[in-house]
């Protein structure tokens, strides 16, 4: 248990629907990470959030994409309109006590078709 | 760019062999980590050396880092079918945002 829920594991849609991920952090962290990954590529840097607020968004994140964490706590991200290269793993992660080591969820793994 | 490269991209050993990685890297850094995942799983943090360590034990793991080539190894001793996974070098960019960028990985197929 890494202390990282995600829901949900897995997400097949059509392509131009709408889809929302979350992600759930069981201890409370001022930082949280989201990153996409490929198949047989690394985790690539989307955004972060310092508590409720977002600080840094990669280029990758298009305008259909959007990221919050309303309350400091949980994390929703949602991509609009989706395209079948959207295709991906999406984790999320929280740093550990000393804001070096993260600690990521299973992730949601979208499929567009 | 401070993404780290990780080398051979795959990796095919047999039980009880050693297995050696490389993380290559661009400039400064403050430490190097090194992370595993299974198949269709999240990461999971498996050590940190920091910039003026030189070597760093866990386990059968054991992570060198060269910071006058900008490079490290992962070396895992005595390897057994489960170590199986791919493993991923983080590095920060040493901005005030803790991120990690990742390279591409190393994919570890330990044979039974």
């Amino acid at each position: 248990d890494t202390g990282v829920s995600q829901d949900p594991r897995h997400k097949i849609t059509k392509r131009g629907q709408n889809v929302t991920f979350r992600c759930d952090p069981i201890s409370e962290h001022n930082r949280l990470y989201w990153y996409r990954q490929t198949l047989g590529q690394g985790p690539e840097f989307l955004t972060y959030f310092q508590n409720e607020a977002q600080l840094e968004k990669s280029r990758l994140l298009s305008d259909r994409f959007s990221a919050e964490r309303p309350k400091g706590s949980f994390s929703t991200l949602e991509i609009q309109r989706t395209e079948q290269g959207d295709s991906a793993m999406y984790l999320c992660a929280i740093p550990g006590a000393t804001n070096e080591k993260l600690f990521f969820g299973s992730g949601t793994q979208l499929s567009v078709l | 760019s401070q993404q780290g490269e990780e080398d051979p991209q795959a990796l095919s050993i047999q039980e009880g062999e050693n297995a050696t990685m490389n993380c290559s890297y661009k400039t400064s850094i403050n430490n190097l980590q090194w992370y595993r995942q299974n198949s269709g799983r999240g990461l999971v943090h498996l050590i940190l050396i920091r910039s003026n360590e030189r070597e760093k034990h866990s386990g059968r793991l054991r992570v060198t880092l060269d910071t006058s080539k900008k490079s490290s190894s992962l070396l895992i001793t005595a390897s057994r079918a489960a170590d199986t996974a791919s493993y991923f070098c983080g590095i920060p960019p040493g901005d005030s945002s803790y991120k990690l960028i990742f390279g591409s990985g190393t994919r570890l197929l330990v044979r039974p």
